[in-house]
């Protein structure tokens, strides 16, 4: 079992509320991601991070910001959820160390309802 | 656009035959990963392989990789209804990010 959690695992919300994702590791890992990823679909990438302070867009367009103050925090904010943005949202993380470490450790995900 | 392209999208077979599962690509690669993923849970890795690599083994798993075809393969031999889940292969440019492909759904059939 990978040292990855997100909360909440499930959310439901109306539309225009302010909410925010949580993710943390407790492996030290540099790297973290998080991913969009609709029922039975593959996964998108929305933002990931290099380290601390580092913050950077992913392949799919997102309304979505990120936030890295610590290493082992990576949380996902959404100022006004629409419908939308209903979908499951995996976090992701992995080592900075070269080859033989390339793999990403996944936390369960938080499915996200938008009413 | 998506990396990676999986074939077939559905799979379902018997328990006890073996699951092939195809994953096609389209840029370079240093290396390519299988993941597992549950339903409604977060995804396993399974496998890596090297652009250097041709096969790897890990259990019932076998992997392999063509690079000039730009395609992998996953094979799960002895099937257990426990395999029961999404496998989706993910390629790593080098850039320390993956690009997943859409995934098969595979169910085992007791």
């Amino acid at each position: 079992e990978a040292d990855i959690y997100q909360t909440p695992r499930y959310l439901v919300i109306g539309t225009g509320k302010k909410i925010t994702l949580e993710c943390s590791q407790t492996m030290g890992h540099d790297k973290m991601y998080w991913y969009q990823q609709d029922p039975g679909m593959e996964l998108h990438l929305i933002h990931y991070s290099y380290g601390v302070n580092s913050t950077e867009k992913g392949d799919l367009s997102s309304e979505s910001t990120v936030s890295r103050i610590r290493t082992e925090h990576f949380p996902l904010t959404l100022e006004s959820a629409r419908p939308s943005h209903t979908s499951q949202y995996l976090c992701a993380s992995r080592t900075n160390l070269a080859a033989g470490k390339e793999t990403q450790y996944f936390g369960p995900g938080t499915r996200l309802l938008v009413l | 656009s998506q990396q990676g392209e999986e074939d077939p999208q559905a799979l379902s077979i018997q328990e006890g035959e073996n699951a092939t599962m195809n994953c096609s690509y389209k840029t370079s690669i240093n290396n390519l990963q299988w993941y597992r993923q549950n339903s409604g849970r977060g995804l396993v890795h399974l496998i890596l392989i090297r652009s250097n690599e041709r096969e790897k083994h890990s259990g019932r798993l076998r992997v392999t990789l063509d690079t000039s075809k730009k395609s992998s393969s996953l094979l799960i031999t002895a099937s257990r209804a426990a395999d029961t889940a999404s496998y989706f292969c993910a390629t790593d440019g080098g850039a320390q990010k993956l690009v997943f492909g859409q995934g098969t759904r595979l169910t085992i059939n007791p």
